[in-house]
């Protein structure tokens, strides 16, 4: 079957950094995504790897291991507007996308 | 990036009456669009993936008689809750995905929070 593992819940303190960490199983790979969900709102779009490697956009950055069938989401500078929920999701080979249930991201000061 | 916009952003409704939802593509032709619901803390579960001028695809669970889904043009999906009861409580999201868009990227609509008393 298909699968997205992601931890449930983090706690990271405002300034620092931390990494979320994301492995998939699924049938077939165009893609992963990574979403960012304040409560009570749909999701934004964070960043979207498809080849290995890192892609950095600012504060955040996103990794790929194909072969491994990992990312994870590195965010810097941790602020408090940063407390939200992560989702991780992978594009299978039909282009339907398998969502992780999220890693709520708590920010203290 | 592409905009998506959904109507209404919040409805309150009796049990056994129908709500409808409407999904729009503002700024790009979407010929696939998606229909989400969310549970408190839970991801986001798939529902259905309604293509323009066809038969939406419902997901395994799904009751396509109780989920009505008409994609009648390329910028606007509906959903309709028919005779909707109070475990139809939910958060409804649609998305759409940008044909012309390299990477399959979805954009969201901002919502629906349905409360049924």
């Amino acid at each position: 079957g298909q699968n997205i593992d992601q931890p449930t819940e983090m706690t990271a303190t405002e300034g620092a950094i931390v990494q979320i960490n994301c492995t998939y199983q699924t049938s077939g790979f165009n893609g992963l995504f990574w979403y960012q969900q304040h409560a009570g709102e749909a999701p934004t779009f964070l960043s979207y790897n498809v080849l290995d490697g890192l892609e950095e956009k600012g504060r955040f950055s996103s990794f790929l291991s194909r072969s491994k069938g990992y990312s994870y989401l590195l965010l810097k500078e941790l602020q408090m507007k940063d407390s939200a929920s992560y989702l991780c999701a992978a594009l299978d080979s039909n282009y339907q996308l398998i969502w992780g249930a999220g890693t709520k991201l708590i920010i203290k000061p | 990036g592409a905009v998506v916009s959904q109507h209404p952003s919040r409805v309150i409704c009796k049990s056994g009456t129908s709500v409808k939802i409407e999904c729009r593509s503002l700024d790009f032709q979407a010929t696939t669009m998606f229909w989400y619901r969310q549970f408190p803390k839970k991801s986001l579960m798939l529902m259905a993936t309604s293509n323009e001028g066809s038969k939406a695809t419902y997901e395994q669970g799904v009751e396509k008689d109780k989920f009505l889904i008409n994609h009648a043009s390329l910028t606007l999906s509906t959903l309709t809750v028919t005779s909707a009861h109070p475990e139809d409580s939910s958060f409804y999201i649609c998305s759409a995905s940008d044909p012309t868009s390299d990477r399959n990227e979805q954009f969201f609509g901002p919502g629906t929070r349905l409360t049924v008393l």
